[in-house]
Formats: structure tokens, sequence, C-alpha cells
């Protein structure tokens, strides 16, 4: 089975912190994803990956930063944390574009 | 502008009954179709996809419709257990052009499914 594992279940920071998120799948996959999830919005994509070195902006970037140094770990950089930050992070894989995502279980993160 | 929308927002039901429930997109060109299952506190998981030239594909007691002219999808799930209690998001797949073809997801806001003992 895929399994895509991120760092943390649930993290509290204070505002104009750097704050790092990490994810880690294990299946080989090219492609990976950075998305934030809030009630009545849905899933939206922050930034994604289709290779090593290589990020692209989604729909919702301003605020965050990513990196991709190894092809099976995927990091989330808040440079500085806002209040309105405040989210449930989800990463996923997939192994070709636009198919099937594995998601992590989530990182509930409060902006204190 | 490429939009997935779902009903009901929420949903009860008793154990053993059924429920249906709803996806319509404006997304075009279509790819294809995916309802995800997100239990609590976890990620959401795919139950089944939908290309353009399918009608119906079942997975367990979970049966999806496609309705390609309409652009309606419907999830069914059969003679429901506590364990489905859970968010069912519907995800339209389009394509795209970044480097060669490619798809971008739009996902919908996701039905609310409580199953009550």
């Amino acid at each position: 089975d895929v399994k895509v594992t991120q760092s943390s279940r649930y993290l509290v920071k204070r505002t104009g912190e750097k704050v790092f998120l990490e994810c880690v799948q294990d299946m080989d996959h090219e492609n990976m994803f950075w998305y934030r999830q809030d009630p009545g919005l849905g899933l939206r994509l922050i930034y994604f990956s289709y290779d090593v070195k290589m990020k692209e902006k989604g729909d919702i970037p301003e605020g965050y930063s990513v990196s991709r140094e190894k092809k099976e770990r995927f990091s989330l950089i808040l440079e500085s944390a806002s209040t309105n930050q405040t989210s449930m992070y989800l990463c996923a894989s997939s192994r070709d574009r636009g198919q099937e995502l594995f998601f992590g279980s989530g990182t509930q993160l409060s902006v204190l | 502008k490429n939009q997935v929308e779902q009903s009901p927002q929420s949903l009860i039901i008793l154990e053993g009954k059924n429920c249906t429930l709803q996806c319509n997109y404006t997304v075009s060109p279509f790819s294809n179709l995916r309802w995800y299952k997100q239990d609590t506190g976890r990620g959401p998981v795919s139950l089944t996809i939908m290309t353009f030239s399918e009608n119906t594909k079942s997975n367990g007691r979970y049966t999806a419709t496609l309705d390609a002219d309409t652009k309606q999808s419907s999830l069914h799930i059969t003679a429901s257990q506590l364990s489905d209690s859970a968010s069912y998001i519907c995800v339209v797949s389009t394509r795209f052009f970044y480097g060669g073809a490619t798809n971008k997801l739009i996902f919908g806001t996701g039905t609310l499914l409580a199953v009550q003992p």
C-alpha cells in the first residue's frame, strides 16, 4: 500500500514563527502536492511538484514556499506564520499526473 | 469557470438505510471524476473513478453514476453502516498543458454523512 506520512498530526505555533511541515511518500511517486482544507471551502492547492527540485505554484501560494530535495520528500514552509494560516494541511502524491491522489493523514495547524 | 458543487452539504441517516449524494460540475474539458471518502482526522481515500464513457461503477456498497451530458454524478450507498460516517468529496479532473498534457483537479466542498444507530 502507498503510504504518505506527515510528520505531525497537530501543531501550535505563534504568529511570526517559521513553520516546516514535512511529508514523505514511500511509493516512488513523481508527483507531490500540498493542499489546505478549510470548512466550506474544500481542498485548495498550495504548491505541487512533478519532479525533484521542481516546484510550481498552485491556487493559493501566497505566504508559503516548498522544497523538494529528494523524490520522496516534499516540505511546506510558512516563512512567517499568520493566524489566517490556521488550517488542516494535507500532503498527497500520485504516480501519474491528474490521477489518483494518495493523501497523508493531515496536519492540523493552529497559529495563535 | 470550472466548478464542482455537491449536495446536500450534510446528511443524517439511520443505519441500514440507503442514501444518494449528488455532484454537479461545470468543468471543461472533462477528463475523469473521482469520489473520495474522508474519515474524520484522516486524509481522503479514492472510492471510484469515472471516465467519460462510463455510466456506472460499483465498489462494494458504493455505486457511482455519471451523466456526461448533464454533467452530473451521484454516489449511492446501500445498506449504510456506522463506518460510512465520513465526508464524501467529488473531484473532477480537467486537462491543461504544462510541459505536455496534464490534469488539474477541481474539488467539491464535500457532503458530510452521519450514520446513526
